[in-house]
């Protein structure tokens, strides 16, 4: 149960475009469309953005897109923010019957 | 209004034992597979145990297998987490929260569990 890899830190301007990387293996990212997103502020409990590789919660802004290639799914912020600026992470269901979060992403608006 | 709230954290010397409980209001409880999850301060989410709507199906992380215990009580809306032979690394905040989607939509505040001496 090796937690999924993501990078430590990505940044961008107000306006841009960014997308954070999460991968993993056969038995988790590449074998099920079942990849949700986190949004952590410092200090809060962790809010979804995205469940299902693609899928918005109701209040979630269009500005969040997931997508997926084989073991590798990705969360991508568009029109940035500066209140995105926060911690990111995947999540994957597992061919156990498990789940394994990713390493968490910080994202940084300049 | 869906609520949930964690409770039974604490200051426990490493090898003690601790019961987390997680008390949920708002939404059919009985009919949602529940989870612990857990953050260790500074880090990152670490999933830690699952258990289906009925109480029959349980898993867990390799870290806390043969350790840790999920179950619930369908009548009083309540999850629980019994935590034996605890370890530094257990610190942590633990959330519980019901699965949707497979993902979790709701969380707690969170209960802080200190393991140390």
């Amino acid at each position: 149960q090796s937690a999924l890899t993501q990078p430590p830190s990505v940044s961008g301007s107000p306006g841009q475009s960014v997308t954070i990387s999460c991968t993993g293996t056969s038995s988790d990212v590449g074998g099920y469309n079942r990849v949700s997103w986190y949004q952590q502020p410092p200090g809060t409990a962790p809010k979804l953005m995205i469940y299902e590789v693609t899928n918005r919660p109701s209040g979630v802004p269009d500005r969040f897109s997931g997508s997926k290639s084989g073991n590798t799914a990705s969360l991508t912020i568009s029109g940035l923010q500066a209140e995105d600026e926060a911690d990111y992470y995947c999540c994957s269901y597992t061919s156990s019957s498990t789940f394994v979060f990713g390493t968490g992403t910080k994202v940084t608006v300049l | 209004e869906v609520q949930l709230v964690e409770s039974g954290g604490g200051l426990v010397q490493p090898g003690g034992s601790l019961r987390l409980s997680c008390a949920a209001s708002g939404f059919a409880f009985s009919t949602y597979s529940m989870h612990w999850v857990r953050q260790a301060p500074g880090k990152g989410l670490v999933w830690v145990s699952r258990i289906n709507g009925e109480g029959r199906s349980t898993s867990y992380a390799d870290s806390v297998r043969g350790r840790f215990t999920i179950s619930r009580d369908n009548a009083k809306n309540t999850l629980y987490l019994q935590m034996n032979s605890l370890r530094a690394e257990d610190t942590a905040v633990y959330y519980c929260g019901p699965q949707e989607h497979f993902a979790f939509d709701r969380w707690g505040q969170g209960t802080m569990v200190t393991a140390s001496s």
